[in-house]
């Protein structure tokens, strides 16, 4: 089964600060997806980055990074230099690559609150 | 095309009555989905549609929610006999196969009371 572990309920910073949001997952599958959301308090879920299993090479898009390792299954998110608009919920989640195997599990979600 | 639309927003319905929630997808993605949310959780995923064929459903899915998707078009969810368990945020996804990030609408929030 899959399983993925965010176990950071809540993290609150001043803003500019780094924060670091972890992600730990469970599968059994040699290849499969990773993916990060961002959930607004609008409640609309938004898609920020996907990642294969097989292509480790850690990603940067402006402030966002993120570190994939897979020895020791986490995907964490990093937000450099953060700001207030940051404010939201984010969910990792985890899809399976097999033909059919469509649903995302989520993790239960990290509430992050930039302080001004 | 604007998204995903979900609708309603929000709905308010007594314990035992029987709701209808509507989505409507990207027009060009043949994929649906439907995740349920309840508060402080992650999205759980209820089922699936592939055009117009239910190709997956959760054990969450219980025999009284219904989903169809008549033309591959749009979706609805029916909940049956509501139950305050039932209370949630019902999100709906749409993609366009491959391997890329769904698009979700805002969600309906149910508050049976």
């Amino acid at each position: 089964a899959q399983k993925v572990t965010q176990a950071q309920t809540e993290i609150s910073v001043v803003e500019k600060e780094d924060v670091t949001l972890d992600c730990v997952y469970e599968t059994r599958d040699t290849t499969y997806y990773l993916f990060w959301y961002k959930q607004p308090p609008s409640g609309e879920l938004v898609f920020l980055i996907r990642r294969n299993s097989f292509d480790e090479q850690n990603e940067i898009s402006g402030r966002y990074s993120w570190n994939f390792q897979k020895s020791t299954s986490s995907f964490n998110f990093t937000i450099t230099a953060s700001q207030v608009v940051d404010s939201a919920v984010y969910f990792c989640a985890l899809r399976r690559v097999i033909q059919g195997a469509q649903k995302l599990v989520f993790g239960q979600g990290t509430r992050l609150t930039i302080n001004p | 095309d604007t998204g995903v639309s979900q609708d309603p927003r929000h709905k308010i319905t007594k314990r035992g009555q029987n709701v209808t929630f509507r989505c409507d997808p990207i027009s060009e993605h043949n994929r649906l989905y439907w995740y349920r949310q309840t508060l402080g959780q992650g999205p759980e995923f209820l089922t699936y549609f592939q055009n117009e064929a239910q190709l997956e459903k959760s054990r969450l899915l219980s025999d009284r929610f219904s989903a169809e998707r008549p033309k591959g078009s749009f979706s609805t969810l029916e909940i049956q006999r509501t139950e305050q368990g039932d209370s949630a945020m019902y999100l709906c996804a749409s993609s366009s196969g491959g391997n890329y990030g769904y698009t979700f609408g805002s969600g309906t929030r149910l508050t049976v009371v």
